[in-house]
């Protein structure tokens, strides 16, 4: 099994592109999390699904989107990207309720410039 | 607000010695804690949990430990090795609340050889 993959591992913006973060997972979880890691910072939540067709906002989801169309897939979409939005981003998935089983991705280097 | 914190943003330890890493928490209704490890360019592992109803509990190598009065959460690690060098940080969540997690800042373990 893959776990969760993410795609790209890094990707440098211009002020204002737009992009998406790709994340799927083949270990057929319902929840799957965005967290955004700044340097010297924990882990920030930015959106959560418990399922495929429902998200939720987290502590952080200004400037950002998501969907979740299947099971598998949620990619996260900068539409007007922010210096303040240079970060290391990670998506986790796990099963229903269990926090304890959370597996993240290996993370993608996001520059805006 | 609520937060969770490390003390010390390093340590470095001697291969064998035993390490232990500390984190502060402020949340009084947290009562679910995970310590994560991340090595560079991965994203974060499981290494264990503790619930609030216990004040101790073992893995292979590690230990974590509870201390509910002072809001403190210990990770111990023995005979540190030097696949232990990364970086380690803690997570809490109110699961009668939202059941999501707070992260810490981490701290970076750097085992001499």
């Amino acid at each position: 099994n893959a776990g969760v993959t993410q795609t790209p591992k890094f990707r440098i913006l211009k002020i204002g592109q737009s992009m998406t973060l790709q994340c799927t997972q083949d270990m057929n979880h319902n929840y799957m999390y965005w967290y955004r890691q700044d340097p010297g910072m924990g882990l920030k939540l930015i959106y959560y699904s418990v399922g495929a067709g429902i998200t939720d906002k987290g502590e952080v989801p200004n400037g950002y989107n998501v969907s979740r169309s299947t099971t598998e897939d949620f990619p996260l979409r900068l539409e007007l990207a922010a210096p303040s939005q240079t970060s290391v981003y990670f998506c986790a998935s796990s099963s229903t309720g269990d926090m304890m089983s959370q597996h993240f991705g290996d993370g993608t280097r996001l520059s805006i410039l | 607000g609520e937060s969770v914190g490390l003390h010390l943003p390093t340590l470095s330890v001697q291969e064998g010695d035993n390490s232990i890493i500390n984190c502060a928490y402020s949340n009084s209704a947290s009562d679910y804690f995970i310590w994560y490890k991340q090595e560079s360019g991965k994203g974060p592992q499981f290494i264990i949990d503790i619930r609030s109803n216990m004040d101790k509990r073992q893995g292979q190598r590690v230990t974590v430990l509870l201390n509910k009065t002072v809001k403190h959460l210990s990770l111990q690690i023995a005979a540190t090795q030097p696949g232990d060098s990364a970086v380690y940080f803690c997570a809490e969540a109110d699961t009668g609340a939202n059941s999501k997690l707070t992260f810490g800042k981490g701290i970076t373990l750097s085992v001499r050889p």
